[in-house]
């Protein structure tokens, strides 16, 4: 199974939004409502941002949402900071009981 | 507070194996997953599998079914990965990350990470 699409690479100015987008397949992205979103810094594990497609974790800044259509998911940045540069993954739980990730996105504040 | 500790780092020569550990402190061991991810040096994350402490049930990604072995020691909120046949391309930082379910509903989220365990295949 292939991992699901997502742009390389995003950039944006502070204060701009952003979006990144994660496609997948009717097994996995669009059969439930299970995608979540990571962000990681160098050298360091992941942190869940986004849940069950557009729910925030508490702690999380609200700047970050979560939203799907079809086999796409995305998750905005708005208002975006300097402390938002950073690699974020998609995931998605599949019809075989399994987890795929994204191939990831790096987001570059300019 | 919930934490999850791996073991430490190992190096491995290429045809052995390696099981990292991966204990859950702060947490009953009921009511959640433990899965594995591993991240290659540069590259992204890669799903590997879950583990289900309290019963053992468990589900590999079909890439890792057969030399991917998933096993817990509940009486020590352990959870162990252990990969085999060991290749140059097994070099990654391994993590386990916790999903929590609540009355059979999980949300597939990975809550919690542990601070990864580096292994390193090298001749």
């Amino acid at each position: 199974q292939s991992a699901l699409t997502q742009p390389p690479s995003v950039s944006g100015s502070p204060g701009q939004s952003v979006t990144i987008s994660c496609t997948g397949t009717s097994s996995d992205v669009s059969a439930y409502k299970r995608v979540a979103w990571y962000q990681q810094f160098p050298g360091t594990a992941p942190k869940l941002m986004i849940y069950e497609d557009s729910n925030r974790p508490s702690g999380v800044p609200d700047r970050f949402s979560g939203s799907k259509s079809g086999n796409t998911a995305s998750l905005t940045i708005s208002g975006l900071q300097s402390e938002d540069e950073a690699d974020y993954y998609c995931t998605s739980y599949t019809t075989t009981s399994t987890y795929i990730f994204g191939t990831g996105t790096k987001v570059t504040v300019l | 507070q919930v934490q999850l500790v791996q073991s430490g780092a190992e190096v491995k020569k290429p045809g052995d194996s390696v099981k990292v550990s991966c204990k859950a402190s702060g947490y009953t061991f009921a009511g959640y997953y433990i899965h594995w991810v591993r991240q290659a040096p540069g590259q992204g994350l890669e799903w590997m599998g879950w583990i289900k402490p309290e019963s053992g049930d468990r589900n590999n990604a079909q890439k890792f079914q057969g030399w991917v072995t998933l096993t817990r020691d509940t009486s020590i909120s352990t959870t162990y990965m252990d990969l085999s046949r060991l290749t140059f391309d097994d070099t990654a930082i391994y993590y386990c990350a916790l999903e929590e379910c609540s009355g059979g509903h999980c949300t597939g989220a990975f809550d919690i990470w542990g601070q990864g365990t580096m292994v390193t295949v090298s001749s």
